[in-house]
C-alpha cells in the first residue's frame, strides 16, 4: 500500500490495557506526526518527529508514549487510558517539518476506551 | 496564541449555487494557510494552500491579512463537493515545527 497506513483501524480497550497504534509511511518522508480528533473539537497535534527525533510534545499526558524507530515508522503506545481519550488518532507525514511541505494523512485509528 | 475559527459547523447549498466557507485566524506573524478536505470514507487531504494561489476543483481562497481571513469559495457548487472542510494555519518560515493548527471544520452539503 502506498502513502500513509495505520493499524489497527479500530481498537476497543479497557482502562487497564496496554496497546499500541502503528503508523507507516511509504513516501520517503522524514517528519511524522500524531494528531487526535475528538468529537466536536478541532484536530489537535500531539507529537512531531523529525529525522526520528521528537521535536514537539503538545502537553500530551504521559499515558500516551510515542516511539519513532526510523523515519518510516511511528508508534503510539497507550496505557491506563481514560474514556475521554476515545477519539480518532491520525498519523501524518511530510518531507520534513519545514514550512511549505504538505502533510499527508493516514486513515486514522478509531479508539474506544471503555 | 494561534487560533483558527470556522464559524459554521454546517453549510447547506443547492447544486449550482455559490459557496463560501469562512475561516478566520489569529496569529501575529506571517502564517501559512491551508484548506484540507475529507470526503466520506476517505482520509484527510490537502485541497489548497495560500502560497500556491491556485484553483483546485474550482475552489479558490485568498489570504486577507487585514481581515485575518482565508475564506474558501466556489462559484458553482457540485454534489461531489459535499465533504468536511478544515482550515489550518502553520507558522511561516524554516524550522517552525511543521505544526498545523486546525479549525473545527465545516460540513458542506450540496443538495441536488
Amino acid at each position: 500500500e502506498t502513502g500513509v497506513t495505520q493499524t489497527p483501524r479500530h481498537l476497543v480497550m479497557g482502562m487497564t490495557n496496554k496497546k499500541s497504534l502503528k503508523c507507516e509511511q511509504h513516501l520517503g518522508h522524514n517528519a511524522m506526526y500524531w494528531y487526535k480528533q475528538s468529537a466536536k473539537k478541532p484536530l489537535e497535534l500531539m507529537f512531531v518527529y523529525n529525522f526520528k527525533e521528537q521535536t514537539e510534545n503538545n502537553s500530551v499526558p504521559s499515558r500516551f508514549s510515542p516511539e519513532c524507530p526510523n523515519s518510516s515508522h511511528l508508534f503510539l503506545h497507550l496505557h491506563t487510558l481514560q474514556p475521554e481519550d476515545s477519539a480518532l488518532y491520525l498519523c501524518a507525514s511530510s518531507q520534513d517539518r519545514s514550512s511549505g511541505n504538505e502533510q499527508f494523512f493516514g486513515p486514522g485509528t478509531r479508539l474506544t476506551v471503555l | 496564541a494561534q487560533r483558527v475559527t470556522q464559524p459554521e459547523k454546517l453549510l447547506s447549498v443547492f447544486k449550482g449555487a455559490p459557496v463560501e466557507l469562512k475561516c478566520n485566524y489569529s496569529y501575529s506573524g506571517s502564517p501559512e494557510l491551508f484548506w484540507y478536505v475529507q470526503y466520506s470514507r476517505q482520509r484527510l487531504q490537502l485541497l489548497l494552500r495560500h502560497i500556491s494561489r491556485e484553483s483546485i476543483k474550482g475552489f479558490t481562497a485568498d489570504l486577507n491579512k487585514g481581515e485575518t481571513s482565508f475564506h474558501l469559495k466556489k462559484p458553482f457548487a457540485q454534489e461531489e463537493d459535499s465533504a468536511m472542510y478544515y482550515c489550518a494555519l502553520r507558522k511561516g518560515g524554516r524550522n517552525q515545527g511543521g505544526k498545523l493548527i486546525f479549525g473545527q471544520g465545516t460540513e458542506l452539503s450540496v443538495k441536488p
